[in-house]
């Protein structure tokens, strides 16, 4: 089975503008979570989507967001970009059983944003 | 409410030598417990996990790690170091019934020659 892919693997952009990056789950995974990593806070839980609905949530502004598709794909955005919101963005999937915490979760490489 | 405790921000063992990652963890639901790895310019990859079947839980590549209730750890074990191993370790805690991950600041592992 292919992995978890996350595209593009790069982005840079500036302050204010808005950025949607995307993450396809390996194949018969429903549940997606996306995770910010910086040096300053590690790694952050962003949210978890599950057959298209937010199934968990974070502690980041409103300017994070998310949705997943039909065919189990995410995409994250972050609108009004500030320079703290330069970090490694990382997508993992897995099989999400609805109630099920012992899913093991899948990364993809990430994506670098930088914000400048 | 559920967090982790890395004890330590960077381990050096030589070539050969016992690794030891420490953890502790804390959870007011019964957890599920992971430890994943980042090698450099990589995503994570999943060492192993503690899903209440077994306290000692062995994973990949050597690694194996044990699950303590009353001390609140699951520290990582490995008995001898390789290069490769070299990275970045973080243990992750969930809950029983969701994927609300929360990972620990991380260990440095680093494995002199």
């Amino acid at each position: 089975k292919a992995g978890v892919t996350q595209t593009p693997r790069y982005l840079i952009k500036t302050r204010g503008q808005q950025v949607t990056l995307s993450c396809s789950p390996i194949s018969g995974h429903r549940s997606v979570s996306w995770y910010q990593q910086t040096p300053g806070q590690g790694l952050q839980f962003l949210f978890e989507y599950f057959s298209e609905t937010q199934r968990n949530k974070g502690n980041f502004p409103g300017r994070f967001s998310g949705r997943q598709f039909s065919n189990s794909r995410s995409e994250m955005n972050v609108s009004t970009l500030e320079l703290g919101d330069s970090a490694l963005y990382l997508c993992a999937s897995s099989p999400g059983i609805a109630g099920g915490g012992y899913n093991e979760q899948f990364f993809g490489p990430g994506t670098r944003l930088t914000v400048l | 409410a559920q967090s982790v405790t890395q004890l330590d921000s960077h381990v050096s063992v030589s070539e050969g030598t016992p690794v030891l990652l420490r953890c502790n963890y804390s959870s007011s639901y019964s957890p599920s417990l992971f430890w994943y790895v980042q090698h450099p310019n990589k995503g994570l990859q999943l060492l192993l996990k503690y899903t209440s079947a077994a306290t000692l839980v062995k994973g990949i590549n050597g690694f194996e790690a044990e699950f303590k209730k009353s001390e609140t750890s699951f520290h990582l074990t490995k008995p001898s170091a390789h290069m490769s191993d070299a990275a970045e370790y973080f243990c992750v805690v969930s809950p029983y019934n969701n994927n609300d991950m929360r990972f620990g600041a991380g260990t440095r592992l680093t494995v002199k020659p």
